[in-house]
């Protein structure tokens, strides 16, 4: 199957520091690829929908200026928390699907995310 | 009201033993279904797709009945490494808009 990637598999960071999550599809060119956050012991949630070239669409309760999303190539796309807090510790999981716009979606392994 | 429900469980069934899960969905407009299971602390992975007619793969069987916005799984003989959170999943539309909704998950544990 398609292959996605994501880096950093884990973070660690101090409040107040920006981090940025990378998701890359490997093998397949991604026009849209999804953000995902999931909380302990809570189902995936969709944050936003990154598509290649334009802005991304944000989920209501979704701060723009806060999760920043880039999709500047096919093959990638990027999520930068700025300015985290503790309450932004989650995992972070992004998923791709492929430009024949099928509606499989293949996902990345997660980014875990713990901010001090 | 969730779009997406599904019974958290835990499930604690022993090896060999059949067991189902029930999912509802909310919106009628919904596509396509899916069944994904997700180890600890690892991403979703695709177990089945699901359709009208119902579906069988191995030891997997998936229904949906469309008229009750209801999805079932049912997993027979199970094995240990059938222990996971499976997920729910519904397409709310089949454009490149579509947006995949996950429900909260049901737990299941299979003991030896």
């Amino acid at each position: 199957g398609a292959v996605v990637s994501q880096h950093p598999s884990r973070v660690i960071c101090k409040s107040g520091t920006s981090v940025k999550i990378e998701c890359r599809s490997l093998d397949f060119q991604a026009t849209t690829m999804f953000w995902y956050r999931q909380f302990p012991k809570q189902s995936l949630m969709l944050m936003a929908t990154s598509n290649e070239g334009s802005k991304a669409t944000y989920e209501q309760g979704v701060e723009k200026d806060k999760f920043l999303i880039n999709h500047a190539s096919l093959t990638l796309s990027t999520l930068t928390v700025t300015s985290a807090h503790p309450e932004d510790s989650s995992f972070y999981i992004c998923s791709a699907r492929d430009r024949t716009g099928a509606t499989t979606q293949y996902f990345g392994p997660g980014t875990r995310l713990l901010v001090l | 009201r969730k779009e997406v429900e599904q019974d958290p469980g835990p499930f604690n069934v022993p090896e060999g033993a059949t067991v189902a899960f029930n999912c509802t969905y909310s919106n009628s407009a919904s596509q396509s279904f899916f069944w994904y299971r997700q180890d600890c602390r690892k991403e979703p992975k695709l177990l089945m797709s699901v359709y009208s007619s119902g579906n069988e793969d191995g030891r997997f069987t998936a229904q949906l009945n469309r008229a009750s916005q209801y999805i079932s799984l049912l997993i027979r003989d199970s094995k240990l490494s059938d222990s996971a959170t499976y997920l729910c999943v519904v397409n709310r539309g089949g454009s490149s808009a579509s947006k995949i909704i996950f429900g909260s998950g049901t737990r299941l544990s299979i003991r030896p």
